[in-house]
């Protein structure tokens, strides 16, 4: 089977730099994905890591190591409107599986 | 970029009845789509993947009878919550990915379920 295990929950202000931590297990790897979910809405792709290594996006980077099954979703100069649930997310090419989801807060 | 609708984004049902939930890729073609729910404070869960012109594929615990899907076409897949009940009120998410397209998946933007 497959899991994925983050942090419930996780706060920080604003300005700060959070990290959130995603440990894996799975019988196949494809890529690790991450999504941002605000309340009551649609969750939304921040990024995907398929090989070890750092990926930067603007504010957001992720980091996979396959050979630790583990990965983190860094977000940097927080915002307020970053304040949502984060998930990493096993995708498997045909389907993705989520992990649990960290709700951070951020604190003005 | 891909852009899926799903409507109707809130729906309040009696006990008893059935609810259709429509999702729509606008510019791209999905042969596979997915549905997701996801209840307060949790995570998504997939409950089905849809396959055009094909049955559905269920998640164990799913029921298939309860939960009817069609993807008729290459655009369009709708979730019927048949004799609906009130622990099945949830929001409940589809998601497609572009065919051509490399990563990420586009999800809906829900429809939040309130069985009375």
């Amino acid at each position: 089977g497959q899991s994925l295990e983050q942090p419930s929950e996780v706060t920080a202000v604003e300005g700060a730099i959070v990290q959130i931590n995603c440990t894996y297990q799975t019988s196949g790897f494809y890529g690790l994905s991450w999504y941002q979910q605000h309340d009551g809405g649609a969750p939304t792709f921040l990024s995907y890591n398929a090989l070890d290594g750092l990926e930067e996006t603007g504010r957001f980077s992720s980091f996979l190591s396959r050979s630790d099954s583990y990965g983190y979703l860094l977000l940097q100069e927080l915002q307020m409107k970053d304040s949502a649930s984060y998930f990493c997310v096993f995708d498997a090419g045909n389907m993705l599986t989520f992990g649990g989801g960290t709700r951070l807060m951020v604190k003005p | 970029g891909a852009v899926v609708s799903q409507h109707p984004s809130r729906v309040i049902c009696k006990s008893g009845t059935s609810v259709k939930i429509e999702c729509r890729s606008l510019d791209f073609q999905a042969t596979t789509m997915f549905w997701y729910r996801q209840f307060p404070k949790q995570s998504l869960m997939l409950m089905a993947t849809s396959n055009e012109g094909s049955k559905a594929t269920y998640e164990q615990g799913v029921e298939k009878d309860k939960f009817l899907i069609n993807h008729a076409s290459l655009t369009l897949s709708t979730l019927t919550v048949t004799s609906a009940h009130p622990e099945d009120s949830s929001f409940y998410i589809c998601s497609a990915r572009e065919d051509r397209s490399g990563y990420g998946y586009t999800f809906g933007s829900g429809t939040r379920l309130t069985v009375v």
